[in-house]
């Protein structure tokens, strides 16, 4: 079964540092999604993207955070610099289509900032 | 986009059924009702969605109510396995497709 592959799994980064997450979208998934959830709370949207362009980057911190998918398939998300606020969980997601369509959600990095 | 409100918590004896509740007093017309589940250190997945009819699919049930301004998300028999949080997203049919996030119902499953 074709999955959304996320990596590293685990990053611990010092505050200052710039750190970046990958994601590799299900093959064919035209729209992609980065999501922040911090502890005991909800999924939050950062960023998606519908081929290579960003349909909507408005929770986007973009004083420190960038995103971006160049060829329309896999996707990196950058922090720099990192903050201790900054620890959360980063999941990626890819869709079909826009519309609706099931998301696919990978299995997360788990960010830690000290 | 339209809100849900969901309980914060709901406990299952294993191998009863399960009702989750969500009520989205504001959905209009296009908004269609998915839900998704999260099982502890996974990512979120998806469970079932639907627009006015009940819907069935291997995972669970969904029941909408006829002014569709509640839904009930049916588990048929708990197991330890759906020991997760749910949630209950409204997805405009005309929009973005975003799915916002609220905190869920954590489901605990009784042995």
């Amino acid at each position: 079964e074709a999955e959304v592959a996320q990596s590293p799994r685990y990053k611990i980064t010092e505050k200052s540092q710039a750190v970046a997450f990958w994601c590799d979208p299900i093959s064919g998934h035209a729209t992609l999604y980065w999501y922040r959830q911090i502890l005991g709370q909800g999924p939050e949207l950062l960023v998606q993207f519908q081929d290579e362009s960003v349909v909507d980057d408005s929770q986007l911190p973009k004083d420190r955070f960038s995103a971006e998918r160049l060829k329309g398939v896999d996707s990196t998300l950058k922090i720099q610099p990192a903050e201790l606020g900054d620890s959360a969980m980063y999941l990626c997601a890819s869709a079909r289509a826009l519309g609706n369509t099931e998301a696919f959600f990978g299995q997360g990095t788990r960010l830690t900032v000290v | 986009d339209a809100k849900t409100t969901q309980p914060n918590s709901m406990e299952s004896n294993e191998e009863e059924p399960v009702h989750l509740p969500c009520n989205h007093s504001t959905i209009s017309g296009t908004d269609y009702i998915h839900w998704y589940r999260q099982l502890p250190s996974q990512g979120p997945e998806y469970v079932i969605h639907g627009l006015t009819s009940n819907v069935n699919n291997r995972m669970a049930s969904l029941a909408i109510a006829e002014d569709r301004k509640s839904s009930t998300l049916i588990l048929h028999r708990a197991t330890l396995r759906d020991a997760a949080v749910y949630y209950c997203i409204l997805i405009s049919g005309a929009g973005s497709y975003q799915l916002t996030f609220g905190k869920g119902t954590k489901l605990s499953v009784i042995p």
